[in-house]
């Protein structure tokens, strides 16, 4: 079956310093794209989403970047904050329920 | 708004024995969704209903699992003799229309331990 992944199970980050955590999708098909935060013991917290007719989207502090042409997809942090510590999942969203979450990227941000 | 709320967070089951999970959606939300998580894994899909309705069940395994969202109450996840490896933790959305995009929210989970 289709599978989105990600390249770094782990990523340490100054606090105050930007963050960049990536993600790869192997379904061509695929055409919407959310970036979820999850804080240990808690569930998934929408961040921000993407159609794959954009190639960027920016919220508050997040900026998620899409290239369809190599399948990958990333979300930048703006001055990382010590509550920004959590696990990041990327997933896909070919369809409009069934999403496909990649394993995460555990983000711990030094003080 | 309470939001999405699962219960109980925590339970132990041993083997052979039955689990209900409950999913209660946010107030004016009318579809749910299931999706389990394997430790250190991301989740995956389960199964799609909306009231009284199941929608898509295709990630739902083909034996000792089912689940309902009736007229009145919670959405109910069951998981019949349970084994070892139906350990995880099972997590519900819900949203007032089709899809988990901003206006759909996740429960805390619950952490399913068998024994």
């Amino acid at each position: 079956g289709e599978s989105v992944g990600l390249h770094l199970p782990t990523l340490s980050v100054q606090e105050g310093d930007n963050s960049i955590i990536n993600c790869a999708y192997s379904n061509s098909a695929s055409d919407y794209f959310i970036w979820y935060k999850q804080e240990s013991g808690k569930g998934p917290q929408f961040i921000i989403d993407i159609r794959s007719n954009m190639d960027k989207r920016q919220g508050q502090r997040v900026t998620v970047l899409l290239n369809k042409t190599v399948k990958h997809l990333s979300l930048q942090i703006a001055a990382t904050q010590p509550g920004d510590s959590a696990v990041y999942f990327c997933a896909d969203g070919a369809g409009s329920y069934q999403l496909t979450f990649g394993k995460g990227t555990k983000l711990s941000v030094i003080p | 708004n309470a939001g999405v709320m699962q219960n109980p967070r925590h339970l132990v089951r041993r083997r052979g024995q039955e689990a209900r999970l409950r999913c209660s959606p946010m107030k004016g939300h009318s579809h749910v969704y299931w999706y389990r998580q394997l430790p250190e894994e991301g989740l995956k899909f389960m199964v799609y209903l909306q009231k009284e309705n199941i929608i898509d069940e295709s990630g739902m395994p083909k034996e000792r699992f089912s689940a309902e969202f009736p007229k009145e109450g919670p959405s109910i996840l069951r998981i019949q003799q349970v084994v070892r490896g139906d350990s995880a933790a099972y997590f519900c959305a819900s949203s007032p229309t089709q899809g988990l995009g901003t206006e759909a929210f996740f429960g805390q989970g619950t952490r399913l331990t068998v024994v």
